[in-house]
């Protein structure tokens, strides 16, 4: 009954792996977002889809790249992880963009090492 | 300065107190305002909207102020459950959809 779920809830690896985190919502919703929050918990937008399609890419390096197969799903890989790239990475659902709230996962807690 | 701003705390009050947080915006484009609640290693979750005109939810009462640009959250009759980061969130459209998060302010409510 999860309406935003996130896998893995945990990822420890080395520097300059590739990593992939999915992120499936059944709530119906058509906008979906990937948030970083950092060591000292501010939480930042990273990219928004609605629809399917691309609608925000805040300034992320471009080794971070979403991918959103249908509406309900927006996935996001890593390549050459960095120390830097720590942090807990949230998924995200609103239905629509603009006003509606937003409904986030569990977290994933990526650390690197 | 910073597009929305809250004072991060750490407010320290025993229960049964009154707790009022201000979070102002820069952005006199903002269109929607709200309360998420964050408990410590858990998600972001909804606290309340907040409305033009004001709106209450048992012990929560919320306050949009566009004039000056800043939303207030009143919580009255702390609860030790209470204690958790409260984070402003503002939605606008500035040539596109930005929803920014304030920093957070740390609610510690005490027996």
């Amino acid at each position: 009954d999860t309406a935003v779920s996130q896998t893995p809830k945990y990822l420890v690896t080395q520097m300059g792996n590739d990593k992939s985190i999915k992120c499936e919502q059944n709530l119906g919703h058509d906008t979906m977002y990937w948030y970083k929050q950092d060591s000292k918990k501010f939480l930042k937008i990273m990219f928004s889809y609605n629809n399917k399609e691309l609608i925000i890419n805040e300034t992320v390096p471009n080794r971070f790249s979403p991918k959103s197969p249908d509406k309900a799903h927006l996935n996001l890989h890593i390549n050459s992880l960095e120390l830097g790239d720590s942090a807990v990475y949230f998924c995200a659902s609103s239905q629509d963009l603009g006003r509606a709230e937003a409904f986030f996962g569990q977290g994933t807690r990526l650390t690197v090492v | 300065r910073k597009e929305v701003e809250q004072d991060p705390g750490p407010f320290n009050v025993p229960e049964g107190a009154t707790v009022a947080f201000n979070c102002t915006y820069s952005n006199s484009a903002s269109q929607s305002f709200f309360w998420y609640r964050q408990d410590c290693r858990k998600e972001p979750k909804l606290l309340m909207s907040v409305y033009s005109s004001g709106n209450e939810d048992g012990r929560f009462t919320a306050q949009l102020n566009r004039a000056s640009q800043y939303i207030s959250l009143l919580i009255r009759d702390s609860k030790l459950s209470d204690s958790a980061t409260y984070l402003c969130v503002v939605n606008m459209v500035t040539g596109g959809f930005k929803t920014i998060f304030g920093a957070g302010t740390r609610l510690f409510v005490k027996a």
